[in-house]
């Protein structure tokens, strides 16, 4: 029972080189969602989806871009890292829009560390 | 103000000791309120939603204030294996008919042999 599952786990980049993050998950949930968290603050939501094909941002965007174009996968995208991006990255889905009336419960894959040189 | 707050701790208690925290929101109009539970270095999971009526779990008893604006985690009899840090998360109705989803920053307990 996969869940879901985030490659890689760590990452060193140098500033300006680009990345993929991939997330993957095998409970045929609608909704997706990339978090970054950081210390002294709250996790906080970089880019979400509802659906195959769709995608939106969340609070923090900039410097991301993701696409949704199988409904099992949601990719995170750095087109030229900074060093304000090193943090830890959660990969999270859900059946329902979280907490639209009812109690959706949000799942996380493992996280994966980038550190920005 | 921050839209949840909590108090980050730690707060390093005996084992069997009952301890509490708390968690407060800005927003009246949020919805629906969670604790998550997040091991060193691990993911966050799902420890319970929070009730209007309160809810239990085991040793574990949220509480929802609405009046106040705050919700509340008691843990009894804590064990060495509750040693984590404790996510408050508050749902807002959002702009397009989505839920806002907040996290605190999470209060970090230590449960001392």
């Amino acid at each position: 029972n996969a869940g879901v599952t985030q490659t890689p786990k760590f990452r060193v980049l140098k500033t300006g080189q680009s990345m993929t993050l991939l997330c993957a998950q095998d409970m045929n949930h609608e909704y997706m969602y990339w978090y970054r968290q950081d210390p002294g603050m709250g996790l906080r939501l970089i880019h979400y989806s509802v659906g195959e094909g769709t995608t939106a941002k969340g609070e923090v965007p900039d410097g991301y871009n993701v696409s949704r174009l199988k409904k099992q996968n949601f990719l995170l995208g750095l087109e030229s890292a900074a060093p304000s991006q090193t943090s830890v990255y959660f990969c999270a889905s859900s059946y329902t829009d979280r907490g639209a009336w009812g109690t959706g419960e949000l799942f996380f894959g493992e996280g994966s560390r980038l550190t920005v040189l | 103000r921050k839209e949840v707050e909590q108090d980050p701790g730690p707060f390093n208690v005996p084992e069997g000791a009952t301890v509490a925290f708390n968690c407060t929101y800005s927003n009246s109009a949020s919805q629906s309120f969670f604790w998550y539970r997040q091991d060193c270095r691990k993911e966050p999971k799902l420890l319970m939603s929070v009730y209007s009526s309160g809810n239990e779990d085991g040793r574990f008893t949220a509480q929802l204030n609405r009046a106040s604006q705050y919700i509340s985690l008691l843990i009894r009899d804590s064990k060495l294996s509750d040693s984590a840090t404790y996510l408050c998360v508050v749902d807002t109705p959002g702009s397009g008919g989505y839920q806002k989803v907040t996290f605190g920053i999470g209060t970090k307990l230590q449960v001392i042999p």
